[in-house]
């Protein structure tokens, strides 16, 4: 069955550039949710978008910005990166129908 | 205090055997709950659904208690590829999910 799809799936920018990263839900599922996991952390919900319209938001920095597009995928945008940022970034899917989230294999960010 | 509390474990058993552990959640609003597990630096894979009636999915039962808010994870004839951090996670009536730290269990030959 169609996962998730994340890119990049590796990520290496210094400080104060952008980072884009895009995830491809899995097919007819309309909602979009991104979480980012620190090491040794929980993974910590971003934001999320349903029909394209932001839906929820969690402990997302203001230099961070998300959207979804008309076919479903979503790019969380990410400027001005700090060492902090470095994580692993899950996306995840569902349908609105069905709460059960389904998690793309993430990308993982390191800022230098 | 996290929203999620988990047994942080480690839990190490040999296989064959029969391992469980619980979590607890704070907000009585909480509608929707699940469990997850994690490999080191993989995603987390959604292992099942809980109910209030309780469930089960082969070797996995996952009971829900609403009164005292707590969730339990019982793995029965415990396998090598059961080793990984099994996250407790809950849903309020929104989209995020609160993950609990997990519990890690390693099962040994």
């Amino acid at each position: 069955a169609a996962g998730v799809i994340q890119s990049p799936r590796h990520l290496i920018k210094e400080k104060r550039e952008t980072a884009t990263l895009k995830c491809y839900p899995i097919p007819r599922h309309d909602t979009v949710y991104w979480y980012q996991q620190g090491p040794g952390q929980d993974p910590q919900f971003l934001i999320s978008f349903y029909e394209k319209m932001q839906s929820d938001k969690g402990s997302i920095p203001d230099r961070f910005s998300a959207q979804q597009f008309s076919d479903y995928h979503s790019e969380l945008n990410m400027s001005s990166l700090e060492l902090g940022d470095s994580a692993l970034y899950f996306c995840a899917s569902s349908s609105h129908l069905n709460r059960e989230q389904y998690f793309g294999p993430g990308t993982r960010l390191t800022v230098t | 205090r996290k929203e999620v509390e988990q047994d942080p474990g480690p839990f190490n058993v040999p296989e064959g055997a029969t391992v469980a552990f619980n979590c607890t959640y704070s907000n009585s609003a909480s509608q929707s709950f699940f469990w997850y597990r994690q490999d080191c630096r993989k995603e987390p894979k959604l292992l099942m659904s809980v109910y209030s009636s309780g469930n089960e999915d082969g070797r996995f039962t996952a009971q829900l208690n609403r009164a005292s808010q707590y969730i339990s994870l019982l793995i029965r004839d415990s396998k090598l590829s059961d080793s990984a951090t099994y996250l407790c996670v809950v849903n309020r009536n929104d989209y995020k999910l609160s993950f609990g730290a997990g519990t890690t269990v390693t099962v040994r030959a």
